[in-house]
């Protein structure tokens, strides 16, 4: 069974300052991956995702996200956080044929500091 | 353009009552999720559909039945609840043609006593 982990439940960074959110899955092949962003009473919004391909991703917002096979790792980074930028994030793996049955990292709180 | 609607926003129920959640879409989209989100777990799936007249089971489908009569409605029912049901509950929907986008709603907040 796929699984995802988000080793970090909370992240507190200073406005300005670079951002890692790190996640790590579980699965028997290569499988879709995605970042997903909540902010406080708000539904989720897709930030980016990887399928194949170029390893380094970019989505919205400024935030990349590189995807390594040998870590089974896909980290979030951002170089300069913004106040805006404090919600909670969520990782997420989908097989290549398992069409939108997503599975979700338990999330990762940021706290920004001004 | 609405996108994906909730419908109630909040709720509080007692033990064994019964309710519905309506999930509605303007979006077109053919696939729809009911998920809920409790602290520290993230999002599990309840159910899905892949189009209208079809449901499925996702992870955690028990004491929740689902129906899609209509393409853009997406209904989850609790039928006797319990308090183990407390929880957030996003509904989601997803186009074809490969995207793999969920656009989500702005959740149901459901209380058990």
């Amino acid at each position: 069974a796929q699984s995802v982990t988000q080793p970090d439940i909370h992240i507190t960074v200073s406005e300005g300052a670079s951002l890692e959110l790190r996640c790590n899955y579980s699965y028997g092949a290569t499988p879709y991956l995605f970042w997903y962003v909540q902010s406080p009473g708000q539904g989720l919004q897709l930030l980016l995702k990887y399928f194949s391909g170029d390893t380094l991703v970019q989505g919205i917002k400024g935030f990349e996200a590189e995807f390594k096979r040998s870590q089974s790792s896909f980290n979030l980074r951002k170089p300069s956080v913004h106040w805006s930028d404090a919600a909670e994030y969520f990782c997420a793996v989908e097989g290549p044929t398992s069409y939108g049955k997503l599975t979700f990292g338990q999330g990762t709180i940021l706290t920004v500091h001004p | 353009n609405a996108g994906v609607t909730q419908t109630p926003k909040f709720r509080v129920l007692k033990t064994g009552q019964s309710m519905t959640l309506l999930c509605a879409q303007d979006m077109n989209h053919e696939y729809m999720y009911w998920y809920r989100q409790d602290p520290g777990m993230g999002l599990r799936l309840i159910h899905y559909s892949v189009g209208e007249g079809t449901t499925a089971k996702g992870e955690v489908p028990d004491g929740y039945n689902v129906s899609r009569l209509k393409k853009q409605n997406f209904l989850l029912g609790l039928e006797s609840a319990a308090p183990s049901q407390t929880s957030v509950y996003f509904c989601a929907t997803e186009g074809l043609a490969g995207v793999r986008e969920q656009f989500f709603g702005p959740g149901t907040r459901l209380t058990v006593l």
